[in-house]
């Protein structure tokens, strides 16, 4: 069963400084992962997949397999980052598609 | 392209009354369509899933049931609100092995 796992709620940090989103999956086989934005007001859309190795408005997420995890990273947090984020692995089969309990980022200016 | 179609936006039903939210998809065949439920500090809830037409999976026993009675069509339902349904409700659909594609939502409060 494919399981994603997000440690922080809440997530504050200052304009200009790093950010780290975490996600840690428990996954048999070989994952498929997500990240998905919500802006207030907006719909909750994809940010990036990691199969495709993108960076996307300055993030990225690479997947450490050795650790299980996922993490979203943005080396200078930009206050229009503030947003709730979600982890998820791919649906397949007769899964069904899971998400993790979500991270707000809050960034501060 | 694709798209996905949620309504109505906001709803408020007294206690007691039954509710009917529908989502439908355009552009694509034979989605993996899904309810959840949003609240705060509990991310996205799954309520339930259809990977065909009449085929429904229950995550959540609860007040509500869902319906595909056509292949793009998706329908929540109760025939008796709680106050405890109130919340933020989104359809979205997917197929195997791709992402999510999220409906606008639906603010639902159950007064």
């Amino acid at each position: 069963a494919q399981r994603v796992t997000q440690p922080e709620k809440l997530l504050s940090v200052f304009k200009g400084a790093p950010v780290e989103l975490k996600c840690n999956y428990s996954y048999s086989g070989s994952p498929e992962l997500f990240w998905y934005v919500q802006y207030s007001r907006q719909r909750l859309q994809l940010l990036l997949r990691h199969i495709s190795r993108e960076s996307i408005k300055g993030f990225t997420a690479d997947l450490n397999k050795g650790e299980t995890s996922f993490h979203l990273k943005k080396p200078f947090a930009q206050e229009e980052d503030s947003a709730m984020y979600y982890c998820a692995p791919t649906s397949s089969g007769n899964t069904p598609l899971v998400f993790g309990k979500g991270t707000r980022l809050s960034v501060i200016a | 392209s694709q798209t996905i179609h949620q309504w109505p936006a906001t709803l408020v039903q007294p206690v007691g009354s039954p509710l009917s939210l529908e989502c439908t998809v355009e552009g694509t065949s034979n989605p993996n369509l899904y309810w959840y439920r949003q609240a705060a500090g509990r991310g996205l809830q799954l309520l339930f899933y259809s990977v065909g037409i009449g085929q429904i999976s229950s995550e959540v026993p609860q007040n509500l049931s869902a319906s595909r009675p056509q292949d793009r069509q998706f329908i929540l339902s109760s025939k008796k609100l709680l106050l405890s349904d109130s919340g933020f409700y989104l359809c979205a659909w997917s197929w195997q092995y791709t992402e999510a594609f999220f409906g606008q939502g639906t603010r639902l409060t159950v007064v």
